[in-house]
């Protein structure tokens, strides 16, 4: 199985301030059609997981532009600019390219 | 709009058999896969299987010889049934409508335990 390995495990930051989560991969996630299946997700307390980027780089529904995700291959940034209150939880990576599909360990977001 | 929602038995015994349902709307099974993923404090986000919009089945290795995925078109439901429970697949089991976990349900706590 693809092993995806996130960085940092936790991290505290300041309201308006940014921060950037490293999520790293096993194995090229680069599907046979050229598309690469690395999305985010975040599980705010209590709640399910929520879709944020899908594909490395695009926005699910609803999701507020403060978001971004960059990475090829093996290597993927999911980026938070001015971060918000509402952001807190926990962030995990996954890649749907190989099967089974697999999920990081997370990353927990917390407002100082 | 879209919407999952699970239910389960919360408490089942070690080696009893676990059963979910999860109820969908907004959408139509046929054209769509579902899936199943569950969080456990061991192991945390764990993808369990998946049915295609035809019918067909696949499973993650980890469970595929105690887990079974099928579904009711006409009821909008899917089910998960997985045998030989231990106290280790207690955790939360979400359904998610795939690809990419665009939709997730609110999840159903199970407890394995005497």
């Amino acid at each position: 199985d693809v092993v995806m390995t996130q960085t940092p495990p936790s991290l505290s930051v300041a309201i308006g301030q940014s921060v950037s989560i490293s999520c790293k991969s096993s194995q090229s996630l680069v599907y046979s059609d050229g598309k690469t299946y690395l999305h985010w997700l975040l599980q705010s307390p209590g709640r399910s997981p929520k879709r944020l980027i899908y594909q490395v780089s695009n926005l699910g529904s609803g999701v507020p532009d403060r978001f971004s995700g960059t990475g090829s291959q093996k290597d993927f940034t999911l980026k938070i600019s001015r971060v918000e209150a509402e952001d807190l939880g926990v962030y995990y990576c996954a890649q749907t390219t190989h099967f089974p599909p697999t999920f990081g360990s997370g990353t927990k977001l917390e407002i100082k | 709009q879209v919407q999952l929602k699970e239910t389960g038995p919360g408490l089942v015994q070690p080696t009893q058999t676990l059963s979910i349902t999860c109820t969908v709307s907004g959408f139509s099974l046929t054209s769509y896969y579902m899936q199943w993923v569950r969080q456990t404090p061991g192991k945390g986000l764990e993808w369990m299987g998946f049915i295609r919009s035809g019918g067909s089945t696949e499973y993650n290795s980890e469970f595929k010889s105690r887990l079974s995925i099928s579904r009711d078109t006409s009821k909008n439901q899917v089910f998960l049934k997985m045998n030989s429970l231990k106290t280790e697949d207690t955790g939360v089991y979400y359904c998610a409508r795939a690809a990419g976990f665009a939709y997730w349900g609110q999840g159903t706590l199970v407890t394995v335990s005497s």
